[in-house]
């Protein structure tokens, strides 16, 4: 069964100070790994796909990387405004034919002024 | 251009009650997704809809649980005599095709059972 692990669970960050979340997961085979935002009462906004290692995506302030094993999502001088859950999902065939969203439990970012 | 839309945002209702939670996707857009987020717990799949074909439903929890897509367009999701259990956040997606493709989020139902 594939599972995505998640760290840290939350982070609290000085307004610039640079970090990274992780995202750990285990797949027979990999077709999309996903990085998404969500603010508090909202759906998740996408964010960032990668497909396969040495893989690398750029959005502001934000990096997204792959290896065979995890995925990075670096931030860069983070303001208030990227305080958000990060939830990081791989595609994960189902073996009834579809293709849906393994999700980890995400990652919730603070940023203080 | 518009994105996914669901209603009704929020929805309390008694245990033993039948609800319904509408879908609508963006445009063009052939595959549908059901997810399920409650508090503290990732999201969970639920059932997936693609074009003309059987949809997926080895994520619904129970036979309580059930969904229809009409002309390929718009979704119902049906919960059938509520449980407390059931309150979460219901999350509709779609994406232009199935494998690989990104997925596009609804702002959810919050769904209340008391």
């Amino acid at each position: 069964e594939d599972q995505v692990t998640q760290s840290p669970e939350a982070l609290r960050l000085q307004e610039g100070e640079s970090s990274s979340l992780n995202c750990s997961y285990t797949v027979s085979g990999l077709r999309g790994l996903f990085w998404y935002r969500q603010d508090p009462g909202k759906g998740p906004e996408f964010l960032f796909t990668l497909y396969s290692a040495g893989e690398e995506k750029e959005k502001e302030r934000l990096k997204a990387t792959l290896t065979k094993k995890e995925s990075f999502l670096h931030i860069t001088a983070p303001k208030p405004e990227d305080s958000a859950t990060y939830l990081c999902a791989v595609h994960d065939y189902s073996g009834a034919g579809s293709y849906q969203l393994t999700f980890g439990k995400g990652t919730k970012l603070s940023v203080i002024p | 251009g518009a994105g996914v839309s669901q209603s009704p945002s929020n929805k309390v209702t008694e245990k033993g009650k039948d609800v319904e939670l509408r879908c609508d996707p963006i445009s063009g857009h052939t595959a549908l997704y059901w997810y399920r987020q409650s508090l503290g717990q990732g999201l969970e799949f639920l059932i997936y809809f693609q074009g003309n074909s059987a949809p997926d439903k080895s994520g619904l929890p129970s036979d309580r649980f059930s969904a229809e897509r009409t002309g390929g367009s718009v979704s119902t999701l049906t919960i059938q005599r509520t449980q407390q259990e059931d309150s979460a956040v219901y999350l509709c997606a779609s994406s232009l095709v199935g494998q690989g493709s990104e997925q596009y989020f609804g702002p959810g139902t919050r769904l209340t059972v008391t």
